[in-house]
This record gives structure tokens, C-alpha cells and sequence, in this order.
């Protein structure tokens, strides 16, 4: 069964490095989407992405925020300068179309130091 | 704006005891709500999707219902293996993206 993969599983950065979270939708989906989950709080939207550009932004999602899809497979978040407060889980996740179900990959575990 | 509101906070069953979780939402304009199972640390695995009051969707032994106000996770005989957080989530008609609720933990002893 197909299913979105992210890289890498668990992250640890300091205070005001880059990093680039890594996903890989399901082959036949054409919208993705990056979530966030700080310990013991909700899931929260971050932003979807359509046809090569962002379609929807969270208020969360700032300019230290971007996403890309460099290539026809991968669909990347980068944080530019981390926060302490970015520490979280961040999920990525794809549907085939706009109102579809949104199947989530298994998450990516960021610790800023 | 959608508000996502789920209860109760945490469950503990015992193995074969039935109950619910309920999600009550308000939206403009409900397009989805969503019912998806997180295991600890994991990312939301999908269960179900509803689409109108009145709708039913069922999978082994769950069961999930929707009204104009709410939707119920019906959990029948449950077992160990059920103990997870249970999230529900809606999609209003003016958004692509989520909003989800708090989840309920559910523990079901043996």
C-alpha cells in the first residue's frame, strides 16, 4: 500500500541553524501539505502546496519558513533560522485532490537546542 | 472561524467494554471531517471520512457517525491493540487545510 515517507526521523539543531525536513508524497497524489505538533498539543496546518506553488499558509508559517519541490518525487520544508520554539513533530501529508483525504507520513521529530 | 472540540480527554476501557468519543465542531460550511488514530510518536493513520449528517462508516470494530453538530467513534468489544490517540479533524468549504482537535486518549486494559 502506498504511503508518504519522511527523512529524517529525528533531527537535533542548534539555535539558528537551518534545516530541511524531507517527504515523499504518494506518487499519484497532487496536493501536500506540512503539519506541525508540538509535544502534547494539537495538530496544527502549516501549508499546502498545489501545482508548484503555495496554495494556503498558516499564520505559523512565516518568512522563516519555506517549501519546494525540487524534484517530481520529494516535497521539502526548510526552517532558515530555528527557533527554540520550532521544536516538534512536523508531518507531511498528501491527497489525490483538493478535498480529499489526507494521508499523513510518519513524521519528522525536530529538537532545537 | 472552525473550532475542533473532542471529549472526553482520555478513556480507559476495559477489554470488550463499548463506548464512544465524540468530536463537535462548528465550521463554515462543513467539506470533511476526518477521523485518524496516532500512535505515540507516530504520524495520524486514516480511518474514516464523512461528508454529510447522516452519514456511517464502519471498519471492524470501530463505527463512526456525523450530525450537523458532531460525530461519534462508536468502539465496540475493543482490545488492547485499540489504545491510541483518536483525532478527529474538519475541513470547511473555504480551506484546503485541517483543523483538528485535541484527540482523545483512549486505553483499553486487558
Amino acid at each position: 500500500e502506498p504511503e508518504v515517507t519522511q527523512t529524517p526521523s529525528h533531527q537535533v539543531t542548534q539555535m539558528g541553524q537551518e534545516v530541511i525536513l524531507r517527504c515523499v508524497p504518494i506518487s499519484n497524489h497532487l496536493y501536500f501539505y506540512w503539519y506541525r505538533q508540538i509535544l502534547g498539543q494539537k495538530v496544527e496546518f502549516l501549508v499546502s502546496f498545489y501545482n508548484n506553488e503555495i496554495s494556503e499558509k498558516s499564520e505559523i508559517f512565516d518568512d522563516q519558513f519555506s517549501v519546494e519541490r525540487p524534484d517530481g518525487s520529494n516535497f521539502t520544508l526548510k526552517i532558515r533560522s530555528t527557533k527554540l520554539e520550532d521544536s516538534a513533530m512536523y508531518f507531511c501529508a498528501s491527497s489525490v485532490g483538493q478535498i480529499e483525504t489526507q494521508y499523513f507520513g510518519p513524521g519528522t521529530r525536530l529538537l532545537v537546542l | 472561524e472552525d473550532q475542533v472540540t473532542q471529549s472526553p480527554e482520555a478513556l480507559r476501557l476495559q477489554e470488550g467494554e463499548s463506548s464512544s468519543l465524540n468530536c463537535s465542531y462548528t465550521v463554515s460550511g462543513l467539506r470533511g471531517l476526518f477521523w485518524y488514530r496516532q500512535d505515540p510518536g507516530k504520524g495520524p493513520e486514516f480511518l474514516f471520512t464523512l461528508y454529510s449528517a447522516g452519514e456511517e462508516k464502519e471498519k471492524e470494530r470501530l463505527k463512526a457517525t456525523l450530525t450537523k453538530k458532531e460525530s461519534f467513534l462508536h468502539i465496540t468489544a475493543p482490545k488492547p491493540e485499540d489504545s491510541a490517540t483518536y483525532l478527529c479533524a474538519v475541513r470547511d468549504n473555504y480551506g484546503q487545510n485541517f483543523v483538528f482537535g485535541p484527540g482523545t486518549r483512549l486505553s483499553v486494559l486487558p
